[in-house]
């Protein structure tokens, strides 16, 4: 069964530290992971999409990396606006290419001053 | 570029009633999927809409039931509301034969007393 755990469930962090989430997963054959980023009450905002192990995306302070068991979301020197949760989701291959996403639970993420 | 657009935003219901919500997805993409995200969860899978007809479902009752018109827009239907389906009902677009990136809207939050 595909499946996605991420780790921690949450992290608080002071301005500037940086640090790394986490996000394992189980799938049979993977198209793609997808990373994106939910403030309170809003529909999540895709982040990264990443394909193959050893590929890598930036976008400000965030960068994504991927190997065959598990993504790495690492943020750099986190500002208090980027507090949110963030969402790590897996599409399977599965013939079609309108393959359904399985989501984590999410990582909630606190950056104070 | 409109966005994915969805109605209403909140909505509150008693148990035993029906409610459709309503999703307009990004101008150019065909695809329509509904998520349904608990408090603390992850959005969970309910089904995926293309070329007018259901081509996925997740593990959701009978009870979900969707459509999806001509021009793309989607509806999802939730009828005999119980107490467990409060949440945030979240529609996806995405361009069917494309990367595979979901792109999502504000959600509807439905209250069930």
């Amino acid at each position: 069964e595909d499946q996605v755990t991420q780790s921690p469930e949450a992290l608080r962090l002071q301005e500037g530290e940086s640090s790394s989430l986490n996000c394992s997963y189980t799938v049979s054959g993977l198209r793609g992971l997808f990373w994106y980023r939910q403030d309170p009450g809003k529909g999540p905002e895709f982040l990264f999409t990443l394909y193959s192990a050893g590929e890598e995306k930036e976008k400000e302070r965030l960068k994504a990396t991927l190997t065959k068991k598990e993504s790495f979301l690492h943020i750099t020197a986190p500002k208090p606006e980027d507090s949110a949760t963030y969402l790590c989701a897996v599409q399977a291959v599965r013939g079609s290419t309108l393959g359904r996403l399985y989501f984590g639970r999410g990582t909630q993420l606190t950056v104070w001053p | 570029d409109a966005g994915v657009t969805q109605s209403p935003t909140h909505l509150i219901k008693t148990r035993g009633q029906q409610v459709t919500l309503r999703c307009s997805p990004k101008s150019g993409h065909d695809t329509v999927s509904w998520y349904q995200q608990a408090l603390g969860q992850g959005p969970q899978f309910i089904f995926q809409y293309y070329e007018e007809e259901e081509r996925q479902r997740g593990n959701f009752p009978d009870r979900f039931s969707g459509h999806q018109f001509p021009n793309y827009s989607s509806e999802l239907n939730v009828n005999a509301l119980l107490l467990g389906d409060s949440a945030l009902y979240l529609c996806a677009s995405s361009l069917a034969g494309g990367a595979g990136e979901l792109f999502f809207g504000e959600g509807s939050r439905l209250t069930v007393l």
